[in-house]
C-alpha cells in the first residue's frame, strides 16, 4: 500500500512565523501535490511537483512556496504565516501516467495537518 | 474552465437506506472522473473511478456511471451502513492534463444513523 506521511497532525503557529509542512511518500511517485481544505470549498490546489526540483503553481499559490529536493519529499512553506492560512493541509502523490491516453492514475493522500495561525 | 458541482450536505439517512449523491461537471473533451471518500480525521481515499463515457466504477457496494450526455457521475449505494458516514468528494481530471491534477467538488457530508 502507498503511504503518504505528513509530519504533523496538528500545528499551532503565530502570525508572521515561517512555517514548514513536510510530506513523504514511499512509493516512488513522480507527482506530488499540496492542497488546503476549507469547509464548503472542497480541496484547492496550492502547488504541485512533477519531478525533483520541478514545481508548478496551483490555483491558490499566494503566500506559499514549496521545495522538492528529493523525490520522496515535498515541503510546503508559509513564508510569513497569516490568520487566513488557518486550514487543513493535505499532501498527495501519484504515479505519472504510463499510457498517455488514459488519465487514470489516482492520487494518494496523507491524513492531513490541521494548522492554526494565532 | 473545469468545474465540479456536488449536491450540498449534510445528507442524513438511516442504516440500510439507499444513497445517491449527485455530481455534475463542466469540462471540454473526456475528463476522467473520480469519487474520493474522507472518513473523520483521515485523508482522502479513492473510492472509484471511470475514464470514458458509459464506464461504471464500483467499489465497496458503491457505484457511479460516467454519463457524457448529462455530464454527470452520480454516486449510489443500495444499502448504507453507519460506517459509510464520511465526506464524499467528486473530482475530475481534464483530458488535457499531463500532471495528474484533479479538480474537486466541495464535498458532501453523509451521516448514517442506526
Amino acid at each position: 500500500d502507498v503511504k503518504v506521511t505528513q509530519s504533523s497532525r496538528y500545528l499551532v503557529k503565530r502570525t508572521g512565523e515561517k512555517v514548514f509542512l513536510e510530506c513523504v511518500q514511499d512509493m516512488d511517485h513522480e507527482n506530488m501535490f499540496w492542497y488546503r481544505q476549507d469547509p464548503g470549498l472542497g480541496l484547492r490546489l496550492i502547488y504541485f511537483s512533477y519531478d525533483v526540483k520541478m514545481k508548478e503553481k496551483g490555483d491558490i499559490p499566494e503566500g506559499y512556496s514549496v521545495s522538492r529536493e528529493k523525490k520522496e519529499r515535498f515541503s510546503l512553506i508559509l513564508e510569513s504565516a497569516s490568520t487566513n492560512q488557518t486550514s487543513m493541509y493535505l499532501c498527495a502523490s501519484s504515479l505519472r501516467d504510463r499510457d498517455s491516453y488514459k488519465n487514470d492514475q489516482p492520487q494518494h493522500f496523507g491524513d492531513g495537518t490541521r494548522l492554526s495561525i494565532l | 474552465g473545469n468545474s465540479v458541482t456536488q449536491m450540498e450536505g449534510p445528507v442524513t439517512l438511516s442504516e440500510e437506506a439507499f444513497l445517491t449523491i449527485n455530481c455534475t461537471y463542466t469540462a471540454t473533451g473526456y475528463p476522467s472522473l473520480f469519487w474520493y471518500v474522507q472518513y473523520p480525521g483521515e485523508g482522502l481515499q479513492l473510492l472509484l473511478k471511470a475514464t470514458k463515457a458509459d464506464d461504471k466504477g464500483s467499489n465497496k457496494g458503491f457505484e457511479a456511471t460516467y454519463r457524457k450526455e448529462t455530464t454527470s457521475f452520480h454516486l449510489e449505494k443500495g444499502s448504507v451502513q453507519v460506517s459509510d458516514s464520511a465526506v464524499y468528494f467528486c473530482a475530475l481530471r481534464p483530458s488535457t492534463d499531463s500532471w495528474g491534477k484533479l479538480q474537486f467538488g466541495a464535498g458532501t457530508q453523509v451521516v448514517v444513523t442506526p
